[in-house]
């Protein structure tokens, strides 16, 4: 079966770093991504990773390592705006199709 | 990045009406589309791959006769909840990829989320 893990949730302070986890487990690994999710709206897109190492974008930074079948996403200076739910997603080719599946999900609250 | 116009953001209807969900790539074409169901404080689960000119695919467990899927052009995909009841409400969220650009980053529509009473 396919499994991706991810903290429920997270605190952290405004102007902080903070790094969300993520572990998968899936068949056909074809890329990894990270959407933003706020309450009641549909998730926007952060990164993509498919190859090994760090890709950087602006305050916002995902480490893809395929052999631990690990990833990050790293926020830098923390802002009030980035509470959200943060969501990593695996891209599997699974019955003739790729195909995204989502972990559930990390809530980060961010405090002044 | 590519837009995904979803339309309606919210609806209410009583039980056993029909709901019908229109899912629109607004500035690229997308043969094919995804319709995902999150309930509150879950992940998005994928329903079903929706391919234009072609049946849609369907996930283990989603009935297809109850969730319609109709992809009639490269730019707009719908979703009917047939019969809708309490059990079906929900936010319902449809994507798109651009076939020609960015291939691999799926973008999002703003949500439906659906009530039957």
């Amino acid at each position: 079966g396919q499994n991706i893990d991810q903290p429920t949730e997270m605190t952290a302070t405004e102007g902080a770093i903070v790094q969300i986890n993520c572990t998968y487990q899936t068949s056909g690994f074809n890329g990894l991504f990270w959407y933003q999710q706020h309450a009641g709206e549909a998730p926007t897109f952060l990164s993509y990773n498919v190859l090994d190492g760090l890709e950087e974008k602006g305050r916002f930074s995902s480490f893809l390592s395929r052999s631990k079948g690990y990833s990050y996403l790293l926020l830098k200076e923390l802002q009030m705006k980035d509470s959200a739910s943060y969501l990593c997603a695996v891209r599997v080719f699974s019955g003739g199709y790729n195909k995204l599946i989502f972990g559930a999900g990390t809530r980060l609250a961010v405090h002044p | 990045g590519a837009v995904v116009s979803q339309h309606p953001s919210r609806v209410i209807c009583k039980s056993g009406t029909s709901v019908k969900i229109e899912c629109r790539s607004l500035d690229f074409q997308a043969t094919t589309m995804f319709w995902y169901r999150q309930f509150p404080k879950q992940s998005l689960m994928l329903m079903a791959t929706s391919n234009e000119g072609s049946k849609a695919t369907y996930e283990q467990g989603v009935e297809k006769d109850k969730f319609l899927i109709n992809h009639a052009s490269l730019t707009l995909s719908t979703l009917t909840v047939t019969s809708a009841h309490p059990e079906d409400s929900s936010f319902y969220i449809c994507s798109a990829r651009d076939q020609y650009v960015a291939k691999n980053i799926q973008y999002f529509g703003a949500g439906t989320r659906l009530s039957a009473l």
